[in-house]
């Protein structure tokens, strides 16, 4: 069945860079979500990727996918303080089906 | 941006009875709504699937019995929490994906209702 996994927490300091990893298990997988979660509140999109796609950017995030090894990552550069929350990895075979989430990491910034 | 609303926001209750959770799409329609439930230790749990006018899909393990789901228009599904037991508590959010169809199947998240059941 589908498997979404990344680690827990990560800790980094303000003004460096955040890379928060995930790894999947469906090779149907075709859309690939980023979403974070800021305390005591809903989740929201932060970044996607295709499948077909190996790299995107925007502005301070840059989302890398290894298809193969079916392991997907979060760069967050410049972090600042605001950037603290749960960053939920999610993946899902097309536009109309379930999205499957990942456990979250949550990240801290230290000063 | 899509806005989803979720009622109530907090929910304290006795064990054995019954919680109904609101999850309505404010600015769009929803063909389809999903029921998530996130533990303390923060992993976000798909309970069900929701889809206007048709029977829920629930996720294997989950009661369909005890977290009925009605998804009576395109912009407002519930959820009711049966005979609610401590090992209920949780936070549980809503999530709705628009009718426009293609696209990057984005879900747009309700803020999360928060039951206690004493």
């Amino acid at each position: 069945g589908e498997d979404v996994e990344q680690s827990l927490f990560l800790s980094v300091r303000e003004g460096d860079s955040s890379v928060i990893n995930c790894t999947y298990t469906d090779s149907s997988s075709t859309y690939l979500y980023w979403y974070k979660q800021e305390p005591g509140a809903g989740l929201q999109l932060l970044t996607y990727i295709f499948s077909n796609m190996d790299m995107k950017q925007d502005q301070r995030l840059t989302v890398l996918l290894n298809k193969k090894d079916k392991h997907l990552s979060l760069r967050i550069a410049d972090t600042q303080t605001g950037d603290s929350a749960i960053y939920f990895c999610a993946e899902s075979i097309s536009s109309a089906s379930k999205i499957i989430f990942g456990s979250g990491t949550r990240l801290s910034i230290r000063p | 941006g899509a806005v989803v609303s979720q009622h109530p926001s907090w929910v304290i209750c006795k064990s054995g009875t019954s919680v109904k959770i609101e999850c309505r799409s404010l600015d769009f329609q929803a063909t389809t709504m999903f029921w998530y439930r996130q533990f303390p230790k923060q992993s976000l749990m798909l309970m069900a699937t929701s889809n206007e006018g048709s029977k829920a899909t629930y996720e294997q393990g989950v009661e369909k019995d005890k977290f009925l789901i009605n998804h009576a228009s395109l912009t407002l599904s519930t959820l009711t929490v049966t005979s609610a037991h401590p090992e209920d508590s949780s936070f549980y959010i809503c999530s709705a994906r628009g009718s426009w169809g293609g696209g990057t199947g984005e879900l747009f998240f309700g803020e999360g209702s928060r039951l206690t059941v004493l």
